[in-house]
């Protein structure tokens, strides 16, 4: 089942701050983020594990709700290099079928 | 290591015409993926494996086959194409389930005429 991401697109200023969700219908065993630059593969951000863990790397951190089958990434004071479409992935059971969502672009202007 | 890699990079098909999109990676991952991307799309799985010999069907796996005879290998056809197969084609492979991190291959583009 593909999960569900909102918003389909967001614009900010540098430095603003931007939360990025995710959802499942379905009973999740992990979520994954990765970026995608425009005509470039998508890149590995992170893994979150059912738990209800959360992770953070410098100032991009996610959150993994397994009760609401729920994540959220958190871009804060946001930096050119963030301008992307983000996409989480969801993998159900530990089977090994891991499903993306459409995507979220994001824009950072100066 | 050169990690997963796609071979070709560009490819243009007439209608009806038939090939295969080449991936290997050299990480000894089990699992292997091949995503679509239509333009602004999101990632559509098509099929996956789990070792060799072992295929499942993704989301959208109408018009394509897959085999995995070694884990290195996971070849991707496309019979009969059609211009609804145009879109840019994403091998993946992790190691295992779970925590284990999905690294993709650069891409092919596939345009269907």
């Amino acid at each position: 089942q593909q999960p569900v991401q909102s918003p389909q697109a967001v614009i900010l200023r540098e430095g603003e701050d931007a939360v990025i969700n995710c959802s499942s219908s379905k009973a999740l065993y992990s979520v994954h983020w990765y970026r995608q630059k425009h005509g470039e593969a998508p890149v590995f951000l992170m893994i979150l594990l059912k738990g209800g863990e959360q992770k953070g790397h410098d100032k991009i951190s996610a959150s993994f709700n397994e009760k609401k089958q729920q994540s959220s990434l958190y871009l804060t004071a946001s930096q050119l290099s963030y301008s992307g479409t983000y996409f989480c992935g969801t993998e159900e059971t530990s089977g090994s079928r891991l499903t993306f969502g459409e995507g979220t672009q994001l824009t950072v202007n100066p | 290591n050169a990690g997963v890699t796609q071979t070709p990079k560009f490819r243009i098909l007439k209608i009806g015409q038939s090939m295969t999109l080449q991936c290997t990676q050299d990480m000894n991952h089990n699992y292997m993926y091949w995503y679509r991307q239509d333009p602004g799309m999101g990632l559509k799985l098509i099929y996956y494996s789990v070792g060799a010999g072992i295929t499942d069907k993704g989301e959208v796996p109408n018009g394509y086959n897959v085999s995995r005879s070694t884990t290195e290998d996971f070849p991707l056809r496309l019979e009969l194409a059609a211009p609804s197969q145009t879109s840019v084609y994403f091998c993946a492979s992790r190691r295992g389930s779970g925590a284990n991190v999905l690294t993709f291959g650069a891409g092919s583009r596939l345009t269907v005429l």
